[in-house]
């Protein structure tokens, strides 16, 4: 079985653009999430979907936005690009929360902005 | 707030010693559970370890075991019969409110 995907791997902007990176979760998982990891530290939460509705979000600004399709992928929106959004970009699926079952990860995009 | 404190940035060990990861943890929850993860430098993050708060047996995978003291909010790694595929990023990690929240994070670096 395929594990969690995410595309692209890498990708470099400029700074004021907009990017789209993209989830896609394990079959039958129904729960996708989404982390910041700057280096250096620890992955900050910034959304977390279940059935296609948004059931937490991070404190990020609001440039940040993301959405679940019927097919439960995923994609994450980044607006007016800033030189601080540089980071690895990592995706979680479930089969339901966090709470108690495990989360895998995809191996995340690393977001470079010039 | 729910907060997870590692306090080593870098740890190193020998090719088969034993080594000890630490993590503390703040939460007035009494029901919870804990995960270790590791990430190599391929970047994916791979679950380690979990353990049940409400389970006073600590875990146990393999050469992997964890030390939780409950009352003392600690949840640490011990990793035995170390190898050099062990070298990675470990992060601890305490799930609130449908969302993981990540310690800083322990390098371990395995010399042969």
């Amino acid at each position: 079985d395929a594990g969690v995907t995410q595309s692209p791997t890498h990708l470099i902007k400029t700074r004021g653009q907009h990017v789209t990176l993209r989830c896609s979760p394990i079959s039958g998982h129904k729960s996708v999430s989404w982390y910041q990891q700057v280096l250096g530290q620890g992955p900050q939460f910034i959304f977390q979907y279940y059935e296609k509705e948004e059931r937490g979000r991070g404190n990020f600004p609001d440039r940040f936005s993301a959405r679940q399709f019927p097919n439960y992928s995923s994609e994450l929106n980044v607006n007016a690009l800033l030189l601080g959004d540089s980071a690895l970009y990592l995706c979680a699926s479930s089969s339901q929360g966090v709470q108690d079952t495990e989360a895998f990860f995809g191996q995340g995009t690393r977001l470079t902005v010039v | 707030a729910q907060t997870v404190t590692q306090s080593q940035p870098e740890m190193s060990v020998q090719e088969a010693e034993t080594v000890t990861l630490s993590c503390t943890y703040d939460t007035s929850e009494s029901d919870y559970y804990l995960f270790w993860y590791k990430q190599p430098p391929s970047r994916q993050m791979i679950l380690v370890i979990r353990q049940e708060a409400y389970k006073q047996q600590n875990a146990t995978e393999n050469r992997f075991s964890v030390n939780f003291q409950k009352a003392a909010k600690s949840f640490s790694l011990k990793i035995s019969d170390s190898q050099l595929g062990d070298a990675a990023m470990y992060f601890c990690a305490y799930p609130r409110a449908q969302k993981l929240v990540f310690g800083q994070g322990t390098r371990l670096t395995i010399n042969p």
